[in-house]
C-alpha cells in the first residue's frame, strides 16, 4: 500500500507558540485530509485539501497541499492546552479509488 | 444529524467468540467505510460500501472478518473466532459520493480479545 511519513512523530511546546507539521508520500495524492483525535475516540476532521497548492485555514490551523501533490503541511497558531492530541494526515491517491491511507500520527503536548 | 455513531464503544471477548460491530453513518452520506486503529497507527483501511454494494474489500484482514450493509444505510461488521491480535479500535466513516470525498469518522469501538 501507499506509505504516508509524518513528521516529527511528537512535539513538546510552550503554550503560545506555533507548530508546524507535514506529511510526505511516495506517490501523488489528489486529496488531503487531516485530522485530529483524542484517546479513545475517533478522528475528528481539521481541515480538507482537494487541488494541488491549494491553502486552507480553519480558525488557528492553516494547511497547505503541496505543488507535488506529494506532501501537505499544517500548521497550527498560538497554541493553546486543548490544542493536545494526535494529528493525522489522510491521502486519497487517483490509482486506488476511494481508498484513503493515513500517516502514523503527530502527537502534540501543550505545556501551561 | 448527530453524526456516525458505532455501538459498542467497548467490546471484551473470549478468544475464539465471533463479535459484531454496528455503524450509523450521517444520514445523508452513501459510502460507509470501515477502518482499524491499534495502538500508536494511524487508521488502516478494511473495506467500503457505496449504498449497499461493497466496492473494496481486499484488505479485510482475514476471512474471519466480513462487513454487510444490506439496505444501504447501518452497517455491521463481524470477527469470527476472534484472536488476540484482533484487539484494536474498529472506526467507522462515511462520505457523501457527490461531493468531495470527505470523510467523517465515529466514535470507534474498543475491541479486547481476552
Amino acid at each position: 500500500g501507499q506509505q504516508l511519513n509524518q513528521s516529527p512523530q511528537s512535539m513538546f511546546i510552550q503554550e503560545g507558540e506555533d507548530v508546524s507539521m507535514n506529511c510526505t508520500s511516495s506517490s501523488i495524492f489528489n486529496t488531503w485530509l487531516w485530522y485530529k483525535q483524542e484517546p479513545g475516540e475517533g478522528p475528528v476532521l481539521l481541515i480538507a485539501l482537494y487541488k494541488a497548492g491549494e491553502l486552507t485555514s480553519n480558525g488557528r490551523l492553516t494547511a497547505q497541499f503541496g505543488i507535488t501533490r506529494k506532501d501537505s503541511f499544517l500548521n497550527i497558531s498560538a497554541s493553546i492546552p486543548s490544542d493536545v492530541g494526535i494529528y493525522f494526515c489522510a491521502g486519497q491517491s487517483p490509482n486506488t479509488g476511494n481508498q484513503f491511507y493515513f500517516g502514523t500520527g503527530t502527537s502534540l503536548t501543550v505545556i501551561p | 444529524d448527530t453524526g456516525v455513531s458505532q455501538d459498542p464503544r467497548h467490546k471484551i471477548t473470549k478468544r475464539g467468540q465471533n463479535v459484531t460491530f454496528r455503524c450509523d453513518p450521517i444520514s445523508e452520506h452513501n459510502r460507509l467505510y470501515w477502518y482499524r486503529q491499534t495502538l500508536g497507527q494511524g487508521p488502516e483501511f478494511l473495506t467500503y460500501f457505496q449504498n449497499e454494494a461493497q466496492l473494496e474489500k481486499s484488505r479485510l484482514l482475514s476471512d474471519r472478518f466480513s462487513a454487510e450493509r444490506p439496505k444501504g444505510s447501518f452497517s455491521t461488521l463481524e470477527i469470527q473466532r476472534t484472536e488476540q491480535g484482533d484487539s484494536a479500535m474498529y472506526l467507522c466513516a462515511s462520505s457523501h459520493s457527490g461531493r468531495p470525498d470527505t470523510q467523517y469518522f465515529g466514535p470507534g469501538t474498543r475491541l479486547t480479545v481476552l
